[in-house]
């Protein structure tokens, strides 16, 4: 079965470039979440998007943005980087809210390391 | 969520012996949950999850226990294979967004 497709795997910057993480949905799949996740810490909710509006907001920094294509796929785009946003960031999809409570599907994410 | 840091809680049991992972969730107004399994370099998979109505569900090998009374909710697996070993983290849902608890490392000993 097609999974959450991620892009790059691997990522690395330096301070105060900028970079741009995609995802791709699991297809049929409507709503795209984005987490960021420290080495030993659990995901923490950044954003997400339903029918290619923005959803729900976590704890995204000004400096990230993101958006979903009329494709459903989403791009997750990151300015000014620090070194504290070296992470492994994921991307999520779920099926249509209107069939009621669906787990959400993880792409295998991007790993991101600012030097 | 909250965060351990770089130090999960581990649970170490021996191979073959049933394992027990338990979760606090902070929203009592949450009515659906779901385990997730996270192996080393990949996104966190689902293992079962539970709607509120419900205080437990059984899948293969796989046990979910709720307890909304103390907003507690625990993880059963049973038989635990090497395969098992990987952080466990619970997720409660929040508005339309998932909240995840703080991961537990399941060591599986042979």
């Amino acid at each position: 079965a097609a999974g959450v497709i991620q892009s790059p795997r691997h990522l690395i910057k330096e301070k105060r470039e900028t970079a741009t993480l995609k995802c791709y949905p699991i297809p049929r799949h409507d709503t795209v979440y984005w987490y960021q996740q420290g080495p030993g810490q659990d995901p923490q909710f950044l954003i997400s998007f339903y029918e290619k509006m923005q959803s729900d907001k976590g704890s995204i920094p000004d400096r990230f943005s993101a958006q979903q294509f009329s494709d459903y796929h989403s791009e997750l785009n990151m300015s000014s980087l620090e070194l504290g946003d070296s992470a492994l960031y994921f991307c999520a999809s779920s099926p249509s809210r209107g069939t009621g409570n669906q787990p959400q599907h993880f792409g295998d994410g991007t790993r991101l390391s600012i030097l | 969520g909250e965060s351990v840091g770089l130090h999960l809680p581990t649970l170490s049991v021996q191979e073959g012996d049933n394992s027990i992972i338990n979760c606090a969730y902070s929203n009592s107004a949450s009515d659906y949950f779901i385990w997730y399994k996270q192996e080393s370099g990949k996104g966190p998979q689902f293992i079962i999850d539970i709607r509120s109505n419900m205080d437990k569900r059984q899948g293969q090998r796989v046990t979910v226990l709720l307890n909304k009374t103390v907003k507690h909710l625990s993880l059963q697996i049973a038989a635990t294979q090497p395969g098992d070993s990987a952080v466990y983290f619970c997720a409660e849902k929040s508005g339309q967004n998932f909240v995840f608890g703080p991961g537990t490392r399941l060591s599986v000993l042979p």
